[in-house]
């Protein structure tokens, strides 16, 4: 089976840094996907992680570690704008979600 | 370029009447794809297409759910009759191959009283 796991909620502060972690544990893999979606809205890809390492995607970034099951979605710069839930989603044939991470923002 | 259309954006209905929802992926993609998403939770896979056929519908509640992409186009998800458990939010997504990235459609909020 799959377990795709992550915090339920987070809270920053506009400016600041913050790094929301996702693990994994899967039959297969193919990939790594971080969504945003905003509140009643559909989710948004944000960045895909096959190989181990870091991609940068503007003020987000995400990790990858396959040996240890472990993802990273950075954002930097936190801005208002990026309260969302954040959905970490794993490929094996087909992609499965975690629940996701509502971050909230505050000034 | 259009992105996953869905229509209806929201549908309320009474426990054991029949609903349909309609989905438009992206032009020239292949692959699409019928999540269903409780509060809370991330989506959940229901059904695959690839072109018209239905190559994973193994969360499908075969029972009351039904789906169907005729022309390997647009395609539409049934559910008959619904249930009360039913509720959530029904997202359509497509990519232009299955291993390619996933783009969802707005989805549509059902309701079931």
């Amino acid at each position: 089976g799959q377990n795709i796991d992550q915090p339920t909620e987070m809270t920053a502060t506009e400016g600041a840094i913050v790094q929301i972690n996702c693990t994994y544990q899967t039959s297969g893999f193919n990939g790594l996907f971080w969504y945003q979606q905003h509140a009643g809205e559909a989710p948004t890809f944000l960045s895909y992680n096959v190989l181990d390492g870091l991609e940068e995607k503007g003020r987000f970034s995400s990790f990858l570690s396959r040996s240890k099951g472990y993802s990273y979605l950075l954002l930097k710069e936190l801005q208002m704008k990026d309260s969302a839930s954040y959905l970490c989603a794993v490929r094996d044939l087909d992609m499965r979600f975690g629940a996701g991470t509502r971050l909230t923002v505050k000034p | 370029e259009a992105g996953v259309v869905q229509s209806p954006r929201y549908k309320i209905i009474e426990k054991k009447q029949p609903v349909a929802f309609w989905c438009n992926p992206i032009s020239g993609h292949n692959t699409l794809y019928w999540y269903r998403q409780n509060l809370g939770q991330g989506p959940e896979l229901l059904i695959r297409y690839e072109n018209e056929e239905a190559v994973d519908d193994s969360q499908l509640p075969k029972d009351r759910f039904s789906a169907e992409r005729l022309k390997g186009v647009d395609s539409t998800l049934k559910i008959q009759p619904a249930e009360l458990g039913d509720s959530a939010v029904y997202l359509c997504a497509s990519s232009l191959k299955t291993a390619d990235t996933q783009y969802f459609g707005p989805g549509t909020r059902l309701t079931v009283l």
